[in-house]
């Protein structure tokens, strides 16, 4: 049958503003979590990680939070910027191998 | 350091035809994972090679096919093309032993096939 495009829930965000994107996951058994960030024309591009052992992981400008109980995974992006404006992806891995299950993405947008 | 390398960046090819794709890992790294983005499916793992061999292999049929070389080079070759294979194609690399690491990806080959 005819394919169709997967709908990329999308959130629109203030230049200054704080954005946060979700992630939910399935694989109980997932403990080693990476965020991506994919501009047009691009691959995507790592921003950061956090392993099962830990719940929040903070690099520049942003923080993953990690609530293994309900199995969600989210990224805060701080002070938005219009060159953070891009698709976003969570990839998680169970370490039964080196294979990444990746959700859907968010697109976000910075409005200026 | 330089980043992961695909060739080419474009690929126009005709149903059945067959088609290889290059990347070159970071230095250093010696895990190449290929993955096929489609709006239709998202980003698909295809398989993985670690020292030459494929260690992992994603639930794609027989005719897509990789092999790593000892420089850690990959390629992979997709064969009897159909209309349905038009995706973006990334690799990326990671160190790939001890501990896990991250995946660095290239920035794809765009293969159509008409």
């Amino acid at each position: 049958g005819e394919s169709v495009g997967l709908h990329l829930p999308t959130l629109s965000v203030q230049e200054g503003d704080n954005s946060i994107i979700n992630c939910a996951y399935s694989n109980s058994a997932s403990d080693y979590f990476i965020w991506y960030k994919q501009e047009s024309g691009k691959g995507p591009q790592f921003i950061i990680d956090i392993r099962s052992n830990m719940d929040k992981r903070q690099g520049q400008r942003v923080t993953v939070l990690l609530n293994k109980t309900v199995k969600h995974l989210s990224l805060q992006i701080a002070a938005t910027q219009p060159g953070d404006s891009a698709v976003y992806f969570c990839a998680e891995n169970d370490n039964t191998g080196n294979q990444f299950y990746f959700g859907t993405g968010t697109s976000l947008t910075v409005i200026p | 350091k330089a980043g992961v390398t695909q060739t080419p960046r474009y690929l126009i090819k005709t149903r059945g035809q067959q088609v290889t794709l290059s990347c070159s890992p970071i230095s250093g790294h010696r895990s190449v994972s290929w993955y096929q983005q489609t709006p239709g499916q998202g980003l698909q793992f295809l398989f993985e090679y670690f020292s030459e061999t494929q260690r992992n292999k994603g639930n794609f049929p027989g005719r897509f096919s990789g092999r790593q070389f000892s420089n850690s080079r990959s390629e992979m070759n997709v064969s009897t093309l159909e209309l349905g294979d038009s995706a973006l194609y990334l690799c990326a690399s990671s160190l790939g032993q001890g501990a896990r690491s991250p995946l660095h990806f290239g920035n794809g080959t765009r293969l159509t096939v008409t």
